[in-house]
C-alpha cells in the first residue's frame, strides 16, 4: 500500500554540526514532497518542497535530495542550531489524488548544546 | 494577517457528547482541510474543501462532519464523541490542492473518557 515512513525516529546532534533525516516513500506516482517542521505545542511549518523533475533543492541552511530511483528523501539542515530542535515530517501528493497528502510517521530531531 | 486560528485549544469531552472545532483562515484561501494527529503517527486527513458550499472526504472522516458556508470558515463536527477520536487536531489552508503549501493552525487537543 501507500505508505511515507522514516528511518529513524530520534536524531541527536551537535550544534553547529549537519543534520540528514530520511524519509522513505513506496507511491511511485508521487510527484511532490514536502517537509515540515512542528515544534511542541505548535502546527507544521513548511519547510521545503521538490517536484519529481529536480533531485536537489536548497533553501536557507536546508536543502533537500530526492531520489526517484530508491524512493527516497532526504532533508539536510546545515549547522544545527537549538532552535532546529523539532518533529520533522516528509509529506508526498501522488499526481493522481490531487486533494492527498499523505504524511510520514515524523522524525524527533534533538540538538546538543 | 492572523493566519489559521483554531478554538478551542483544549476540550475535554465524555463519550456520546457533540461539539464543534472551529477553524478560520483570513489569506483567502480556497482550500481548507481538518487532519487528526495521533502520537507516533503522522497527519491523517479527514474532511477537505476546495471552496464553499464543497466539501469532501479524506482518509478518516467516520464519526466527523464538515460545512463551509464562507471562504473564512471550517467547522469540524464530532456528532458522538468516542474515545478513538482522542487525538490532536490541525486545521489548514492553502491557495490550492495538492502541490501547494498547507499552512496549519496550532491545533485543537481533544480528550474524550
Amino acid at each position: 500500500g501507500e505508505s511515507v515512513g522514516l528511518h529513524l525516529p530520534t536524531l541527536s546532534v551537535q550544534e553547529g554540526d549537519n543534520s540528514i533525516i530520511n524519509c522513505a516513500y513506496s507511491n511511485s506516482a508521487s510527484d511532490y514532497f514536502i517537509w515540515y517542521k512542528q515544534e511542541s505545542g505548535k502546527g507544521p511549518q513548511f519547510i521545503i518542497d521538490i517536484r519529481s523533475n529536480m533531485d536537489k533543492r536548497q533553501g536557507q541552511r536546508v536543502t533537500v535530495l530526492l531520489n526517484k530511483t530508491v524512493k527516497h528523501l532526504s532533508l539536510q539542515i546545515a549547522a544545527t542550531q537549538p532552535g532546529d530542535s523539532a518533529v520533522y515530517f516528509c509529506a508526498e501528493n501522488p499526481w493522481d489524488s490531487s486533494y492527498k497528502l499523505i504524511f510520514g510517521s515524523g522524525t524527533r530531531l534533538l540538538v546538543r548544546p | 494577517n492572523a493566519g489559521v486560528t483554531q478554538t478551542p485549544k483544549f476540550q475535554v469531552l465524555k463519550t456520546g457528547q457533540s461539539m464543534t472545532l472551529q477553524c478560520a483562515q483570513d489569506m483567502n484561501h480556497e482550500y481548507m482541510s481538518w487532519y487528526r494527529q495521533d502520537p507516533g503517527m503522522g497527519l491523517r486527513l479527514i474532511h477537505y474543501s476546495v471552496g464553499a458550499g464543497i466539501t469532501d472526504q479524506g482518509e478518516v472522516p467516520n464519526g466527523y462532519n464538515v460545512s463551509r458556508s464562507t471562504t473564512e470558515d471550517f467547522p469540524l463536527r464530532l456528532l458522538s464523541a468516542a474515545p478513538s477520536q482522542t487525538s490532536v487536531y490541525f486545521c489548514a489552508s492553502s491557495y490550492g490542492m495538492g502541490q501547494y503549501e498547507q499552512y496549519f493552525g496550532p491545533g485543537t487537543r481533544l480528550t474524550v473518557t
